[in-house]
């Protein structure tokens, strides 16, 4: 079955310490983005990629990082440089043009 | 920047009600979205309409592009329907509302 493997489920880390979370889909899609999710606010955009090797800042990219080698994947890197990390973090893909979003089961990040 | 805005923010009915969940944005879109999440986190497609309705089992959903106004309504309602309901404007990229929250109560 197709889809997107969000790992790792939960993730704890100490203030300070840079941490990547990982998103893998096998639906060939062209385009991907990387959301976060905080209480009572609507999911807002990191970073999204719409090709290999390109990739361009959301509304809130500031202190974190991504990458796109490979179509399949698209890391997303938390830095230190981040001033409030822990949130949820869910990962989405869609075929290009007018097509739905499909979306991993998300990365809880705790940073304490 | 598209406002999203979705009413109301929680709703509880009993097993068996029919349910409303409205969603309103502010500017033109190429289409809108219905998502739902479940207490897990994950989220899955409802629909995607840019015009009329579209109806999935006990799911219907509706939009008028003229009033940017849509409806997701949920007929006799069951406990496994409890989860959150996302709205999502798409013009290129997404603009989420901030959910509402359905418990159905047996």
């Amino acid at each position: 079955d197709g889809g997107i493997t969000q790992s790792p489920k939960y993730l704890f880390r100490k203030e300070g310490q840079n941490v990547t979370l990982s998103c893998e889909q096998n639906l060939n899609h062209d385009a991907m983005y990387w959301y976060r999710q905080d209480p009572g606010q609507g999911l807002r955009l990191i970073y999204y990629s719409q090709i290999v090797n390109d990739f361009q800042k959301g509304d809130i990219a500031e202190g974190y990082s991504v990458s796109r080698e490979k179509k399949e994947s698209f890391p997303l890197t938390v830095t230190s440089a981040q001033k409030n990390p822990t949130a949820f973090y869910l990962c989405a893909s869609r075929r290009t043009g007018n097509s739905p979003l499909h979306f991993g089961n998300g990365t809880r990040l705790t940073v304490t | 920047k598209n406002e999203v805005e979705q009413s109301p923010q929680n709703l509880t009915a009993q097993e068996g009600e029919f349910i409303t969940i409205n969603c309103s944005y502010s500017v033109g879109i190429s289409a809108l979205h219905w998502l739902q999440q479940h207490p897990g986190g994950g989220i899955v497609s409802l629909f995607m309409l840019s015009s009329g309705k579209k109806k999935h089992g006990r799911l219907i959903a509706t939009i008028n592009i003229q009033e940017k106004h849509s409806s997701l309504h949920i007929t006799a309602s069951h406990p496994r329907d409890s989860a959150v309901y996302i709205c999502a404007v798409d013009y290129g990229q997404f603009y989420f509302g901030t959910g509402t929250s359905l418990t159905v109560i047996p």
